[in-house]
């Protein structure tokens, strides 16, 4: 299994932009990373997945080295509603069928500031 | 569609007792997770499924069972219920085509005296 290693907590400002390190020496060459956002009292929910290199969407990005060895998710702009748990997944289900276990780490919580 | 529904939201329970948390999704979803969180802490796993009639161990199993007879249940069986089991289960599932994302339900709180 490929752990995973984040921040324990961050803070920032309204308007600021954010960026959340995890560590993950151990991905495996058919592992995707994938990141989540928990609010109190919900499960988590699906933020960005990237391969390699960088990936956009409407609420993220994320950037990974050619090593693949960590990734930063990068929230732009952010506001208070985006205090939160924010959790790095490394790993995907197999193309034969198994499902390698997909495992959180601890995650970092992100509290923004007015 | 409802997408992860879990049941029952809530459950009381006495030391010794037993008790099934049902997992439903309507999502045609081939893989299903159950997870536990306990105050301030992340997601553990504990059963995971990657279709009907099959179950795997996850992280943390022990005093747990689970079961995956239809393809769009996962439940999820404690046998004699300890206070170390108090905690908030979550359930979640996957499709089994390219990467996907886990769709959550909303959480069950167990509480065992």
């Amino acid at each position: 299994l490929a752990k995973t290693t984040q921040p324990i907590s961050m803070d920032s400002y309204e308007g600021q932009e954010v960026n959340i390190t995890c560590s993950h020496n151990n991905i495996a060459t058919n592992d995707y990373i994938t990141w989540y956002q928990q609010f109190p009292s919900q499960g988590p929910r699906f933020i960005i997945q990237g391969y390699k290199t960088k990936v956009t969407n409407e609420v993220a990005s994320l950037f990974i080295p050619a090593d693949r060895k960590s990734s930063t998710l990068s929230l732009p702009r952010v506001s208070l509603s985006d205090t939160a748990v924010y959790y790095c997944l490394v790993g995907v289900p197999l193309s034969s069928g198994s499902a390698r276990q997909l495992t959180f780490g601890s995650g970092t919580q992100l509290t923004v500031l007015p | 569609n409802a997408g992860v529904t879990q049941t029952p939201k809530f459950r009381v329970l006495k030391t010794g007792q037993s008790m099934t948390l049902l997992c439903a999704q309507d999502m045609n979803h081939e893989y299903m997770y159950w997870y536990r969180q306990d105050p301030g802490m992340g997601l553990r796993l504990i059963h995971y499924s990657v279709g009907e009639g099959t179950t795997a161990k996850g992280e943390v199993p022990d005093g747990y069972n689970v079961s995956r007879l239809k393809k769009q249940n996962f439940l999820l069986g404690l046998e004699s219920a300890a206070p170390s089991q108090t905690s908030v289960y979550f359930c979640a599932s996957k499709d089994r085509s390219g990467t996907g994302e886990l769709f959550f339900g909303e959480g069950s709180r167990l509480t065992v005296l």
